[in-house]
């Protein structure tokens, strides 16, 4: 079976960074998705991690761990408009994928 | 271009009817997928299509729920006799499996379904 771990709220303020974990137990593993999702809206791809290492992508970083079967999604600079829910996901052997329960962002001013 | 488009978008049927969801995906996109959310809740994966594969039909959570999918074209989940507890957004999304980005998944906006 497959399962992600995610806290579940993070509240930080503008121009802040803010660091979302994820901890996954697989029975196969191709790599870590992240994706955001506003209120109301659907998920947007953020990031993806099939080697150990840091991706970056502008504001948003993602960091992987194969051996701590571990990553987490860095966010810089944070703006308003990143309040939202992110989600980690893992895709497993086929293209399954298991998303995580999601950690609401509540950036404040 | 166009992205994934799903209709309804909002559909309230009485405990017991059947409803049908449709997704469009993007065109060229080999893999669809269902997922279910409930609200606050993440997403729960319910099947995916690949090409001319047979799907994987794993997530499922009854024999009320079935899905189909001519080629690499719409998909249409079907849920009979509804019960109060299918009220959800189903969420569909596609992906362009074996080409660049090939775990990205571009989601439609989903129908919220109220059974009441």
């Amino acid at each position: 079976g497959q399962s992600l771990e995610q806290p579940s709220e993070v509240t930080a303020v503008e121009g802040a960074i803010v660091q979302i974990n994820c901890t996954y137990q697989t029975s196969g593993f191709y790599g870590l998705s992240w994706y955001q999702q506003h209120d109301g809206g659907a998920p947007t791809f953020l990031s993806y991690n099939a080697l150990d290492g840091l991706e970056e992508t502008g504001r948003f970083s993602s960091f992987l761990s194969r051996s701590d079967s571990y990553g987490y999604l860095l966010l810089q600079e944070l703006q308003m408009k990143d309040s939202a829910s992110y989600f980690c996901a893992v895709r497993g052997y086929g293209q399954n994928f298991v998303f995580g329960p999601g950690t609401r962002l509540s950036v404040l001013p | 271009g166009a992205g994934v488009s799903q209709s309804p978008s909002n559909k309230v049927t009485e405990k017991g009817k059947d409803v049908e969801l449709r997704c469009d995906p993007i065109s060229g996109h080999t893999a669809l997928y269902w997922y279910r959310q409930r609200l606050g809740q993440g997403l729960e994966f319910l099947i995916y299509f690949q090409g001319n594969s047979a799907p994987d039909k794993s997530g499922l959570p009854s024999d009320r729920f079935s899905a189909e999918r001519t080629g690499e074209s719409v998909s249409t989940l079907t849920i009979q006799r509804t019960q109060q507890e299918d009220s959800a957004v189903y969420l569909c999304a596609s992906s362009p499996v074996g080409g660049e980005g090939t775990d990205t998944q571009y989601f439609g906006p989903g129908t919220r379904l109220t059974v009441l």
